[in-house]
């Protein structure tokens, strides 16, 4: 079954612990990309990546950091979380004309 | 001003009726994506187009490049299609994504 997966669903931590989000595609596409979403914002893009080793900055880039080793894998790390942090991310992949997203990580940064 | 535009914010139907929502952008761009997201928060690609029309089931995706303007159409309209419809567009080459604020449809039995 074509899937993004993102781990963890839930995750509570306290300011400034270092944290990752991992996301595991198994479709073999090129594109990945982190976006978070918030009440009144909608989704916004945070890091995206056209193919292993290339990623670029979407609109809120601040205060995270991605890395593409793999085509499979495209982990979101916040070296330092602040509250501002505390969304509900979606990790998501595409190719050609499909999107597919995960189910969402919804963090709280106490 | 946003960059994509949705209208109207919220619309409420009554089962059966034909809906359309709308989407408006102001930047160029390579391509334009139609996303659903029901409550409890999973979201669904439905559509992405860059030109004419697509059609799926009941849900039909109309792109106009020149007027920079989309519309999702929902023929005979049910309740599960009660959900948050959004636009996005892709900028630079299909890669940056900017989401519309989504619009809230309520579909009533």
């Amino acid at each position: 079954e074509a899937q993004v997966t993102q781990n963890p669903r839930y995750l509570i931590t306290v300011t400034g612990k270092k944290l990752t989000v991992t996301c595991s595609q198994n479709m073999n596409h090129e594109y990945m990309s982190w976006y978070r979403q918030d009440p009144g914002l909608g989704l916004r893009q945070i890091y995206y990546s056209m193919n292993v080793e290339v990623t670029d900055k979407g609109d809120v880039p601040e205060g995270y950091k991605v890395s593409r080793k793999e085509k499979r894998n495209f982990p979101l790390i916040l070296e330092s979380p602040s509250p501002n942090q505390t969304s509900l991310y979606f990790c998501a992949s595409r190719s050609g004309g499909s999107a597919f997203f995960g189910q969402g990580t919804r963090l709280t940064v106490v | 001003k946003n960059e994509v535009e949705q209208s109207p914010q919220n619309l409420t139907a009554q089962e059966g009726e034909f809906i359309t929502i709308n989407c408006s952008y102001s930047v160029g761009i390579s391509a334009l994506h139609w996303l659903q997201q029901h409550p409890g928060g999973g979201i669904v690609s439905l559509f992405m187009l860059s030109s004419g029309k697509k059609k799926h089931g009941r849900l039909i995706a109309t792109i106009n490049i020149q007027e920079k303007h989309s519309s999702l159409h929902i023929t005979a309209s049910h309740p599960r299609d009660s959900a948050v419809y959004i636009c996005a567009v892709y900028t630079g080459a299909n890669s940056k994504l900017t989401f519309g604020k989504g619009i809230t449809l309520s579909v009533r039995p």
